[in-house]
């Protein structure tokens, strides 16, 4: 399993765009990054995920260098609501799935 | 289309005591897998099911135990319950195919006293 580092924690102000950066230095070739965002007593909610290069929808974009090895969560104008805990994964197949401990984004207004 | 529902929502257990946690897996999704989030956090693998099959467990002891029936929806047994059990538990389904992303139910909060 590979596993992932991020910030614990980052605050940010109303509106501007939000950048968290996760590490995965061993992913493995057939594994996918993936994140989510949970709010307090909710279970977690998919943003996001991608292989390589660049994926964006309609809340976020995620980009992912050449070799793989970190990821970045980007998040346009975030508002008081995307206060939440932002987990990346790196998971590929039917393995079990490994959560770490996240980041905590808190906006400020 | 009908989300990952889990019930009961809340529940309150004496130690020593047994418990079980249900799961509805979303429509088209046919594993599921479980998970533990202890305050503060990140959500702990239990274990996974495929196919009425567990295809993959975590470090949790025996006495966690699940079923997957037909219908691909699922069930958390806990036996001999202990107070560090007191966690929200959540399940998850994803579809066929490896890397889906997990969809997640919003967790039975099992309180042991």
């Amino acid at each position: 399993l590979a596993k992932t580092t991020q910030p614990i924690s980052m605050d940010s102000y109303e509106g501007q765009e939000v950048n968290i950066t996760c590490s995965h230095n061993n992913i493995a070739t057939n594994d996918y990054i993936t994140w989510y965002q949970q709010f307090p007593s909710q279970g977690p909610r998919f943003i996001i995920q991608g292989y390589k290069t660049k994926v964006t929808n309609e809340v976020a974009s995620l980009f992912i260098p050449a070799d793989r090895k970190s990821s970045t969560l980007s998040l346009p104008r975030v508002s008081l609501s995307d206060t939440a805990v932002y987990y990346c994964l790196v998971a590929g197949g039917y393995q079990k799935v490994t959560f770490g401990t996240g980041t905590k984004l808190q906006v400020i207004p | 289309e009908t989300g990952v529902t889990q019930s009961p929502t809340h529940l309150i257990k004496t130690r020593g005591q047994q418990v079980t946690l249900r799961c509805s897996s979303q429509s088209g999704h046919n594993t599921v897998s479980w998970y533990q989030q202890a305050l503060g956090q990140g959500p702990q693998f239990i274990f996974q099911y495929y196919r009425e099959e567990e295809n993959g467990r975590g470090n949790f002891p025996p006495r966690f135990s699940g079923l997957q029936f037909p219908n691909y929806s699922s069930e958390l047994n806990v036996n001999a319950l202990e107070l560090d059990d007191s966690a929200l538990y959540l399940c998850a389904s994803s579809p066929p195919g490896g890397g889906s992303p997990l969809h997640f139910g919003n967790g039975t909060r099992l309180t042991v006293t």
